[in-house]
Formats: structure tokens, C-alpha cells, sequence
């Protein structure tokens, strides 16, 4: 695609509820990374995808949180019984390779938990 | 792993230039990143610095001195559109041999008054 496209935009969860996000890099993106971005803050790392292979998670806050990029493409996030703390914005970005000259982010995802 | 500080806020007024600094502190360098973020949406690429010395790129500017861990972005001419939050990220070594991740800071607001 022209972009990276994350859903769903939005998405409130009661607390201890399990919620899945989803990234759509842009198509033949190599690279693909997870952040979290509390309101207020800069995007924290929270995990990195060459192809399907993990390379690294050292940033997930929790084991209640696991992603994951199966055929090297389309990756998702998930978070299992979410708490408050975790809401923040959830953003996607991607690039060509490693060494790549930019990163294109997603518009991210908005979690509430309530 | 990698430090980044960058002021909080910072106001200016239309047509003025603005300098936001950023120092950084990092185990391995691979590159600096300069990115505006609206509020509500996604980052958007501003600039890219590997080597020493200044970047121009239209009415923004970036600044690399490795040696110190610091740059600085210039914005001249500042439009009312300019208001935005600025983050500067540190790309470095990742827990895998081999990967890099972009290590973002706070980001620093930026508010244009006219």
C-alpha cells in the first residue's frame, strides 16, 4: 500500500479484556517496529521485526503483551488483560531495511481502557 | 542504550527562527532522526544526519556533531502551521547483532504564536 494503515483507529477495552492491533506496513518494508506513546511522551520501542523474524522485544513492558508478523507483512500486537496503564497510543512504522533513511509511522491506534 | 534529552516546550512567533536542540548519549551511532508530530497524528519524517555537519532541507535544518552527541533543528520562517511536537530519535544497536533501533526522546512542543 501508498502507507502504513493501522486498526483500528480506536479502541476502548473494560479492564482485563484482550485486545489485538493491527499494522499494515507499506509493501516490501523489511523493518517493522512497535512503539507505545503515552500522552505527552515520545514513542517508547517496544518490539522489532526483520521479515517474520522477531529480532527484538526487549521493550514489551509485560508478558501480557506479544507480537507478531507470521509471513513477513501484516503484524499484530496483542495485549492480554489489558490494565489501565496500558492505555496510550500504539504505533506502527516501517522501512525498507536496517540501515533505511526514514521510517513511515501508521496514524496509530488509540486504546482506552476503562 | 541510548539517552536523548530535549527541552519540554518551547514558544516562538511567525516568521521567526526557532533552534530545538537535542543531546544524546548512546553505546553505538547509527544515525539521528528528526521527526514533527501533530497533535493526534502520526510522526512525519523532517530529516535524517549520519555525519557531521548540517543538513538543509527548504525552511528546516538539521545539525549533527557526533563527537558532542548533539543536534539541533532550525526552523526558519515559522508558519502558524509550524506548531507541532518535535522528536528527535537516535538510531543504535539493538539487543541482536546486527539490528538497529530508533530510540525516540519526549519530544519537544512547539508553540507558534503570531
Amino acid at each position: 500500500g501508498a502507507g502504513v494503515s493501522q486498526s483500528p483507529r480506536y479502541k476502548v477495552a473494560k479492564r482485563g479484556q484482550d485486545v489485538a492491533l493491527r499494522c499494515d506496513p507499506i509493501s516490501g518494508h523489511v523493518s517493522l517496529f512497535w512503539y507505545q506513546q503515552a500522552l505527552g511522551q515520545g514513542p517508547e520501542f517496544l518490539t522489532y521485526f526483520q521479515n517474520e523474524a522477531q529480532l527484538d522485544k526487549s521493550g514489551l513492558p509485560s508478558d501480557r503483551f506479544f507480537a507478531e508478523r507470521p509471513e513477513g507483512s501484516v503484524s499484530t500486537l496483542k495485549i492480554q488483560r489489558t490494565q489501565q496503564e496500558d492505555s496510550a497510543v500504539y504505533l506502527c512504522a516501517s522501512s525498507s531495511d536496517r540501515g533505511a533513511l526514514y521510517y513511515t509511522f501508521g496514524s496509530g491506534t488509540r486504546l482506552t481502557v476503562v | 542504550g541510548q539517552n536523548i534529552d530535549q527541552p519540554t516546550e518551547m514558544t516562538a512567533t511567525e516568521g521567526a527562527i526557532v533552534q530545538i536542540n537535542c543531546t544524546y548519549q548512546t553505546s553505538g551511532f547509527n544515525g539521528l532522526f528528526w521527526y514533527q508530530q501533530h497533535a493526534g497524528e502520526a510522526p512525519t519524517f523532517l530529516s535524517y544526519n549520519v555525519l557531521d555537519g548540517l543538513e538543509e532541507k527548504g525552511r528546516f535544518s538539521s545539525f549533527l556533531s557526533r563527537s558532542k552527541g548533539y543536534s539541533y533543528l532550525l526552523l526558519k520562517e515559522l508558519q502558524m502551521k509550524d506548531s507541532a511536537s518535535y522528536l528527535c530519535a537516535v538510531r543504535g544497536p539493538g539487543v541482536r547483532i546486527g539490528s538497529y533501533i530508533p530510540t525516540f526522546g519526549r519530544g519537544t512542543s512547539l508553540i507558534v504564536h503570531p
